[in-house]
């Protein structure tokens, strides 16, 4: 596509359900990123994907969050057992370049948890 | 780990000069980058400055880098009220993989 494209929009749960979050990359675009988005604060790293291997997954914050890349283009991230502290815009990036290239975010996925 | 300061609010009048600051902790950032977002949007590219360079131009917008204070300033000349938004500051991290971002400046401009 144009862009990146982030589904849902925005996405509304329980305490203790599942959820996943699709980004379809920019095509061609070999690196991927996730990050989270809190109300008035900047984005938070929480994983980087080079082809279908995370690179760097250290900023997830515990073994509840997961995300893959199959095949090395659309990403799901995945959370369970949802707690109301995972309530945030998560923020899809891709780039062509894996090394500082720039970044091209989609719109997001606004989760909120009850 | 890295770490990146910005002040939260800026306002300045239409017409006027915006300068919005960031400082930055890690010295071996290769690029330094500022994005903009708008309301409801995804984060945009506006600019970025290599790290050998002190600064550089493009268009209303002026960066400037101060390698020895970790110091990065965003200048934008003859602010429009769509300037309004968001500007973030971001470095990537020693193994250039992670972009670490600031907190983000809200910059408003009154008519």
């Amino acid at each position: 596509g144009a862009g990146v494209s982030q589904t849902p929009s925005n996405k509304v749960t329980e305490k203790g359900k599942y959820v996943e979050l699709r980004c379809d990359p920019i095509s061609g675009h070999t690196a991927l990123y996730w990050y989270r988005q809190s109300l008035g604060q900047g984005p938070e790293f929480l994983i980087y994907f080079q082809g279908t291997g995370a690179a760097d997954d250290s900023g997830l914050p515990n073994d509840r969050f997961f995300a893959v890349r199959p095949e090395g283009s659309v990403s799901t991230l995945k959370i369970q057992r949802t707690e109301r502290g995972d309530s945030a815009v998560y923020l899809c990036a891709s780039s062509l370049f894996p090394d500082g290239g720039e970044l091209f975010f989609g719109e997001g996925s606004r989760l909120t948890v009850l | 780990g890295e770490d990146v300061e910005q002040s939260l609010f800026l306002s300045v009048r239409e017409g006027d000069s915006s300068v919005i600051n960031c400082t930055y902790t890690d010295s071996s950032s290769t690029y330094l980058y500022w994005y903009k977002q708008e309301p409801g949007a995804g984060l945009q590219l506006l600019t970025y400055i290599f790290s050998n360079m002190d600064m550089k131009q493009d268009q209303r917008l002026t960066v400037l880098l101060n390698k020895k204070d970790k110091h990065l300033s965003l200048r934008i000349a003859d602010t429009q009220t769509g300037d309004s938004a968001i500007y973030f500051c971001a470095e990537i991290n020693d193994y250039g993989q992670n972009f670490v971002f600031g907190p983000g400046t809200r910059l408003s401009v009154l008519p």
